[in-house]
């Protein structure tokens, strides 16, 4: 069975700093999917970045980009030039490819300070 | 853009009692999921369901449970007989597709329903 964690259970920065949220997972399998998804304080939860095991470049939206280091199962998050409207919850995902299920981890709840 | 929605936001309801949660899901999605996540825990995989029946649940899922497309639209989850441990907030996903396709396999998430088993 999978397994995701995330290690800060809480994380506070001030408005333009750039943070990293950690991510780890355990898994057997050789193909699968790894995301983030926020989750406002109005609850929806959004999917901000993906990325596939087999592509060896990190991926990049915006100011939000990811350190995929598939050998040693890690998947951090790293927020650019960090906004108030970045403060949500932060939950890393996997998927099995092939599979439905996305496994999560507990959340890191990010609180960016003006 | 498309979202998904869920009804109501937060339902109340006595132990032993049914309650049914709607999702409406992106119109052309052909996957949908239901989501669990109890206070200060983790989001729990509930089910899977594509083309008109389940495909994949987890072991939370027991016979208490049961899901229903009953239109082209609306996407149910019915709890027959509420137990206190079902106070959670139940979370509606849906997606094109499960399989590998480019960006098929993404779940889109509802707002979620706050169900308070009293």
């Amino acid at each position: 069975a999978q397994t995701v964690t995330q290690s800060q259970p809480e994380m506070s920065v001030q408005e333009a700093e750039t943070v990293t949220l950690s991510c780890t997972y355990d898994t057997s399998e050789s193909n699968y999917y790894l995301f983030w998804y926020k989750q406002p304080p109005s609850r929806q939860m959004i999917l901000v970045i993906r990325q596939e095991a087999y592509k060896q470049q990190n991926a990049t939206e915006n100011r939000f980009s990811v350190n995929f280091q598939k050998a040693a199962k890690s998947f951090s998050l790293k927020i650019s030039d960090s906004q108030l409207g970045d403060t949500a919850m932060y939950f890393c995902a996997f998927m099995k490819r092939g599979a439905q299920k996305l496994v999560f981890g507990q959340g890191t709840r990010l609180t960016i300070n003006p | 853009e498309p979202e998904v929605t869920q009804t109501p936001s937060h339902q109340v309801t006595q132990m032993g009692q049914e309650v049914i949660l709607r999702c409406v899901p992106i119109s052309n999605h052909l996957y949908f999921y239901w989501y669990r996540q109890i206070l200060g825990q983790k989001v729990e995989f509930l089910v899977s369901f594509y083309n008109n029946e389940i495909s994949e649940k987890s072991e939370i899922f027991d016979d208490q449970f049961s899901v229903e497309r009953p239109d082209g639209s609306n996407f149910t989850l019915k709890i027959r007989s509420t137990k206190l441990e079902d106070s959670a907030m139940y979370f509606c996903a849906s997606s094109y597709s499960g399989t590998s396709g480019r960006l098929g396999y993404e779940q889109y998430f509802g707002p979620g329903t706050r169900l308070t088993v009293t």
